[in-house]
């Protein structure tokens, strides 16, 4: 069965700056889906960025990208330019491939604190 | 825009009532899920439909049954409420069709807190 491991229970960055939120994950399989949801204080949960592993380049979206090792089974997270409303519990996602692998399997989650 | 609904953000019951929790997505997606989320323990699936009618289970089934009559609705239902499945209940949808939303993420509904005292 595939985990996901998220390794920092919380984590804290200054606004402007730059943070890093780590995942890393356990699968047999060599096609699969990543990604990153955010969690704010208001509770619903929206996608941030994903990255297909056949895909060797790292996804980006605006301040957010990741960085995918796909040997070392690492999937973290960049957030640049950090702003007050980035702050959230953030999720690292992983889920097979194929239209019969219909599961998410989450990590535990890092909850970002932004400080002003 | 996807939109999943649920019923109630905060709900409140006793012990041994019969709770329903009612999702309900506007997309025509396939796929609906129910999760519980607690503190420490990220979310954990607890059933999920991949068509009317049709059902599997998640990681953590026991004390839950679910109910999908229609493509766009999908139900919780705990039989007998007990204190530990106090927790927060998301929904979530997604379609295996390239396009709407392709690549298979899933759209949360805002939640809802049950507290079972």
């Amino acid at each position: 069965a595939q985990t996901v491991t998220q390794s920092q229970p919380e984590m804290s960055v200054q606004e402007a700056e730059t943070v890093t939120l780590s995942c890393t994950y356990d699968t047999s399989e060599s096609d699969y889906y990543l990604f990153w949801y955010k969690q704010p204080p208001s509770r619903q949960m929206i996608l941030v960025i994903r990255q297909e592993a056949y895909k060797q380049q790292n996804a980006t979206e605006n301040r957010f990208s990741v960085n995918f090792q796909k040997a070392a089974k690492s999937f973290s997270l960049k957030i640049s330019d950090s702003q007050l409303g980035d702050a959230a519990m953030y999720f690292c996602a992983y889920k097979g491939y194929g239209g019969s692998n219909y599961k998410l399997t989450f990590g535990k989650g890092t909850l970002l604190t932004v400080n002003p | 825009d996807v939109k999943v609904t649920q019923s109630s953000r905060y709900l409140v019951k006793r012990t041994g009532e019969k709770v329903f929790l009612e999702c309900v997505q506007d997309m025509d997606h396939e796929n609906m899920f129910w999760y519980r989320q607690d503190p420490g323990l990220g979310l954990r699936l607890i059933y999920f439909s991949y068509d009317v009618k049709m059902k599997e289970k998640g990681d953590i089934p026991e004390g839950y049954s679910v109910s999908r009559e229609k493509k766009e609705r999908f139900s919780l239902i705990l039989e007998s409420a007990s204190t530990n499945q106090t927790s927060m209940y998301l929904c979530a949808s997604s379609s295996p069709r390239p396009g709407q939303g392709g690549n298979y993420e899933q759209y949360f509904g805002p939640g809802t807190r049950l507290t079972v005292t």
